[in-house]
């Protein structure tokens, strides 16, 4: 149990458009998902935390109309990177959380989306 | 400010080994503890957690966890250790249950076959 997949594992785009990036909870019902942005060779930075329903909130120096989250289901959260350039090229990771039962307060990831902005 | 350290950034044992990680994070108040493992080409797993109760934790694949609440301490220990454990180990605390999770540096452990 506690499957979280992502779509697309990779994805390279053109300077200027914009790129969705999936976040699903296959078996859970996640009421909180989180957008992680990884860069080699470092851990985990958290970009933004969504509940589903409610405005993301962002981590300090995150630009929230860059990133757009939306978490408009118990089981889809998406990242949306608008207008993007070759410096957010990385890896993102999600994860999920659900508030009550067997997963609560935990988070499952997602196998991540690696971007390439040429 | 809250920090999680791992002590061993890189760890090579023989197979059948006996193996600890380190683990030590700097919070006072109550938390939830977490041992992630990745496994080369995949994804974060969750290998165990303790959140309150016996504070040996077991988890998956034969591994375990000892919270020591007066060493603020949460090592990884697993009595014999095996060529498919070769992978990163990340520790993980989350303070006052606010999800969100301040992570360990990591500790890449290869096993020699």
């Amino acid at each position: 149990g506690a499957v979280v997949s992502q779509h697309p594992s990779r994805v390279i785009c053109k300077s200027g458009t914009s790129v969705k990036i999936e976040c699903r909870s296959l078996d859970f019902q996640a009421t909180t998902m989180f957008w992680y942005r990884q860069f080699p060779k470092q851990s985990l930075m958290l970009m933004a935390t969504s509940n589903e329903g409610s405005k993301a909130t962002y981590e300090q120096g995150v630009e929230k109309d860059k990133f757009l989250i939306n978490h408009a289901s118990l089981t889809l959260s998406t990242l949306t990177v608008t207008s993007a350039h070759p410096e957010d090229s990385s890896f993102y990771i999600c994860s999920a959380s659900a508030s009550g039962g067997a997963h609560t307060d935990t988070q499952y990831f997602g196998p991540g989306t690696r971007l390439t902005v040429l | 400010a809250q920090s999680v350290s791992q002590h061993n950034h890189h760890v090579i044992l023989s197979e059948a080994a006996s193996l600890e990680l380190g683990c030590n994070y700097s919070y006072g108040g109550t938390v939830n503890l977490f041992w992630y493992v990745q496994y080369p080409g995949q994804h974060l797993q969750l290998l165990l957690k303790y959140f309150s109760g016996d504070p040996l934790v077991k988890g998956i694949k034969g591994f375990e966890a000892e919270f020591i609440k007066s060493k603020f301490s949460f090592n990884l220990r697993k009595p014999s250790v095996q060529w498919s454990d070769t992978a990163e180990y990340f520790c993980a605390v989350n303070p006052d249950s606010n999800y969100q999770l301040i992570w360990g540096a990591g500790t890449k452990l290869i096993i020699k076959p």
